[in-house]
């Protein structure tokens, strides 16, 4: 099984404090994503990349940074967390970049005070 | 407007009973579509996907596709608690990418014992 782990699982962050969400995976996949969930949006796409070193915008970037160091580790940063970044993030990784299985972490629990 | 919509919001059913959920698409490119199960405190897993009309059955899970109406649907039959969880939809362009893929808002599945 594709193994996506997360740090923390949940975070309590200051308005206008810097936050960064860890995610290594252990898939051998090329592809990694971070994905936020709020009660009534579903998931949406923030960031993604597919080889380490660069990094994609997704459909909701702005606020955020990606970090992509390595093959195994994806990183999403909040320079200057705001309350309206209060959300579930996910990390996952997928093989290719062609639809085919999302492998997700277990998520981070941001709640920005 | 949403491009992928999911009804009913919230379920419930008698365990060993049959649920379905249903998930339309208002984007007519969308024609590849995926279910994900999402359990309280994981990440999503996916479940199934399908790509050509007609019926995918794995195990107690069967998706119907019909590509006229855009619309995808998965029932469970013989339904366990352990099936309690959020079902997302989520659809795509053949030949797409994971970064486009979008997800719909979810169905909230609650088996009751």
């Amino acid at each position: 099984e594709a193994a996506v782990t997360q740090s923390p699982r949940s975070k309590v962050a200051v308005t206008g404090g810097k936050v960064t969400l860890s995610c290594h995976q252990t898939n051998n996949h090329d592809y990694m994503y971070w994905y936020r969930q709020d009660t009534g949006h579903g998931l949406r796409l923030i960031h993604y990349s597919y080889v380490a070193d660069s990094t994609e915008k997704g459909d909701i970037p702005d606020g955020y940074k990606a970090s992509r160091p390595s093959q195994e580790n994806f990183s999403l940063i909040l320079e200057l967390a705001s309350l309206s970044q209060t959300a579930v993030y996910f990390c996952a990784s997928s093989d290719t970049g062609a639809v085919n299985t999302l492998y997700f972490g277990a998520g981070t629990r941001l709640s920005v005070l | 407007q949403q491009k992928v919509q999911q009804s009913p919001e919230s379920l419930s059913v008698p365990e060993g009973g049959m649920a379905s959920l249903n998930c339309t698409s208002s984007d007519r490119n969308f024609q590849y579509f995926w279910w994900y199960r999402q359990h309280s405190g994981e990440g999503p897993k996916a479940l199934m996907s399908i790509f050509s009309d007609g019926d995918k059955k794995e195990g107690r899970f069967t998706a119907h596709l019909n590509k006229a109406s855009l619309h995808v649907s998965l029932h469970i039959r013989d339904s366990q608690p352990s099936d309690s969880a959020l079902y997302f939809c989520a659809a795509s362009e053949p030949g797409g990418s994971n970064a486009k893929l979008t997800f719909g808002k979810g169905t909230k599945l609650s088996v009751k014992s």
